[in-house]
């Protein structure tokens, strides 16, 4: 069935370190996967996409890496900052109109 | 910069009654979703909605559960009889192309059922 989980509930990184933050998926026929930002009373916030013919995205000072053969997806962030304090989900499409979101890791950035 | 909106910030209700949360997707988008949150909890797909019509839906939007585009700029969710378990953070999101694209979120609308 549909699911995307993370592997790690909680990640505490120090300030100017780089973050990694893991999630798996299950279902093969997801094409499109998507990380949102969640802040304490906020909606989500789109960060970064990547589509299934790709394997690594960057952006501004993250990287999406998606491996296809193990299901398994990532979103770097460089140089972590206190502002980066926050739930950050991965969320899958099958190309449908229903995204699925993963569990959420909390990331906590220490001063 | 243009932002999706919601309406109330927090809805008290007592269980059985409805309630209509109320968004305004941003003006040029197409593709207008909702979405649940149970505290502390993932963020779930209910409905996607398209043309004027539902575009597919999960198992949690049962017959209690309905979507409307009123007007040109409203998007709204009914939840006939609310139950205990209706209490959520209910998330407006919207997208100029389909769910396979950036979607825009909004700020929430928190449900208390009691």
């Amino acid at each position: 069935g549909e699911s995307v989980g993370l592997h790690l509930p909680t990640l505490s990184v120090q300030e100017g370190d780089n973050s990694i933050i893991n999630c798996a998926y299950s279902n093969s026929a997801s094409d499109y996967f998507i990380w949102y930002k969640q802040e304490s009373g906020k909606g989500p916030q789109f960060i970064i996409d990547i589509r299934s013919n790709m394997d690594k995205r960057q952006g501004q000072r993250v990287t999406v890496l998606l491996n296809k053969t193990v299901k398994h997806l990532s979103l770097q962030i460089a140089a972590t900052q206190p502002g980066d304090s926050a739930v950050y989900f991965c969320a899958e499409n099958t190309g449908g109109f229903k995204t699925i979101f993963g569990a959420g890791t909390r990331l906590f950035v220490k001063a | 910069e243009p932002e999706v909106t919601q309406t109330p910030s927090h809805q008290v209700t007592q269980m059985g009654q409805e309630v209509i949360l109320r968004c305004v997707p941003i003006s040029n988008h197409l593709y207008f979703y909702w979405y649940r949150q149970i505290l502390g909890q993932k963020v779930e797909f209910l409905v996607s909605f398209y043309n004027n019509e539902i575009s597919e839906k999960s198992e949690i939007f049962d017959d209690q559960f309905s979507v409307e585009r009123p007007d040109g700029s409203n998007f709204t969710l009914k939840i006939r009889s609310t139950k205990l378990e209706d209490s959520a953070m209910y998330f407006c999101a919207s997208s100029a192309q389909g769910a396979d694209n950036e979607q825009f979120f909004g700020p929430g609308t928190r449900l208390t059922v009691l």
